[in-house]
């Protein structure tokens, strides 16, 4: 039973427009949520992060946006840039559990020239 | 360059087999996370340890053990090799022992196929 959903594989931008990624979520005991980004040969990479107290998290070009009752996030690059092109995950985690983090499937972003 | 190290970045083995995977957290992180990466499932989390002892486990097999040595180096054992076991395995390190409001550093990997 997958936890965190990422239901687009692949998306395409144009460079200078805004790139939406979404997330999708069915446990209600998620409180945390990240975004990592993932370059072919390397780790993920740290993005950003949300607290379930709040619905909104900006980090320059990367904004978070998180509805509890729809138990859906979603990550705005603006704009987007050729260097964006990348894998992104989508992670949660409950705080009191420790368990270590609930990845997506990740949804490779493709920005064109 | 997140400041986690991992060794080897490739490794090719037998079925049968028993190898061992090392990671050395960023300075100062005393939390090890270990997590597999296969083409079906995605980035899973197995196991973490934090200052020397075991934390928390996800779908870490009973094939496959870890430990965290005071230096705060952690190893992945994986005995018993199975063709499923090829995959990234993936490392992480954070300061605190959860990972709430905590992020998770991530190493480069290490390749693991089993022929």
């Amino acid at each position: 039973d997958q936890q965190v959903k990422q239901n687009s594989p692949s998306l395409s931008v144009q460079e200078g427009r805004i790139s939406i990624l979404n997330c999708d979520y069915t446990n209600s005991m998620f409180d945390y949520f990240l975004w990592y980004k993932k370059y072919p040969a390397e780790g993920p990479t740290f993005l950003i992060s949300i607290s379930s107290i709040k619905d909104k998290n900006e980090d320059g070009r990367f904004t978070v946006f998180l509805n509890k009752s729809a138990k859906h996030l979603s990550l705005h690059i603006v704009p987007s840039q050729p260097g964006d092109s990348a894998v992104y995950f989508c992670a949660a985690t409950d705080g009191g559990g420790a368990d270590g983090l609930t990845f997506g499937k990740g949804t490779h972003l493709i920005i064109q020239p | 360059d997140s400041g986690v190290t991992q060794t080897p970045k490739h490794l090719i083995t037998a079925t049968g087999q028993r190898v061992t995977l090392r990671c050395s957290p960023r300075s100062g992180d005393l939390s090890v996370y270990w997590y597999q990466q296969s083409l079906d499932q995605g980035l899973q989390f197995l196991i973490q340890y934090y200052n020397g002892e075991e934390r928390a486990k996800g779908n870490i097999l009973e094939r496959f053990s870890a430990q965290q040595f005071p230096d705060l180096h952690s190893e992945l054992n994986l005995s018993s090799l199975e063709l499923g076991d090829s995959a990234l395995y993936f490392c992480a390190s954070s300061l605190l022992g959860r990972p709430s409001y905590n992020e998770q550093f991530f190493g480069p990997g290490t390749r693991l196929t089993v022929l």
